[in-house]
């Protein structure tokens, strides 16, 4: 199985501040790569799908880069909604589909 | 407006069974690849099992495997795990998720629902 290892596990930013979360493949993922943020108690909500694209209603603040074996989740201006925990998770070829262990980003 | 409603869930002993469904709404439901994700309390996302549009193509966890059984109803628009032999580490909520393309297996869980709590304890 392809494991999904994240950094870091937590953080703690600012409102307005930069932040980048990172994720590695234990193999070549090509872009089968998506990220998602999660609320306490809501559903798990889609921001990147396929390394670098931003789903519909996602906020621009949002980016994903990266292949192969590393990716990046970057937020530029980090705003109050923001502080959830976020995932990555891999799609490539067929399942087991395994998701990162996750970042929790708080407020500083 | 697609919507995934999760149901089912609640208090069962170990060895326990219990069936979660999850009514589907706003899509052609028969198009679309479905899976199962959970978290456990205090733990990250962990994906379950996937049942292709067509019903034909079927995959689960190892840590589930030959205890949980996927499935679907077209007719309806349901989406069910039959879970048996529960044990205390499946404690978790589960999500029911929509894949995000159609007639494809590709893994990427655009709608989620809300969630339900299976715990299991004696």
């Amino acid at each position: 199985d392809i494991q999904m290892t994240q950094s870091p596990s937590a953080l703690s930013a600012s409102i307005g501040d930069r932040v980048n979360i990172t994720c590695r493949a234990s193999q070549n993922i090509t872009t089968s790569l998506h990220w998602y943020q999660h609320h306490p108690g809501k559903a798990p909500k889609l921001l990147i799908y396929t390394d670098s694209s931003l789903q519909s209603g996602v906020p621009s603040r949002f980016s994903g880069t990266g292949t192969g074996t590393d990716f990046t989740l970057t937020i530029n201006g980090l705003q109050r909604e923001d502080f959830a925990t976020y995932y990555c998770q891999q799609s490539y070829r067929s399942p087991p589909w395994t998701f990162g262990q996750g970042t929790k980003v708080e407020i500083k | 407006e697609v919507q995934l409603v999760e149901s089912g869930g609640g208090l069962v002993k170990p060895g326990g069974s219990l069936r979660l469904s999850c009514a589907a709404s706003g899509f052609t439901f028969s198009s679309y690849t479905m899976n199962w994700v959970r978290q456990a309390p205090g733990k990250g996302l962990e994906w379950v099992a996937s049942i292709s549009d067509s019903g034909r193509s079927i995959y689960y966890a190892d840590s589930v495997k030959g205890r949980f059984t996927i499935s679907r109803d077209d007719a309806q628009d349901i989406l069910i795990l039959q879970m048996n032999s529960l044990r205390v580490e499946d404690t978790a909520v589960y999500y029911c998720a929509r894949d995000g393309l159609v007639s494809t297996l590709y893994g990427c869980f655009v709608y989620w629902g809300q969630g339900t709590l299976v715990t299991v304890s004696s």
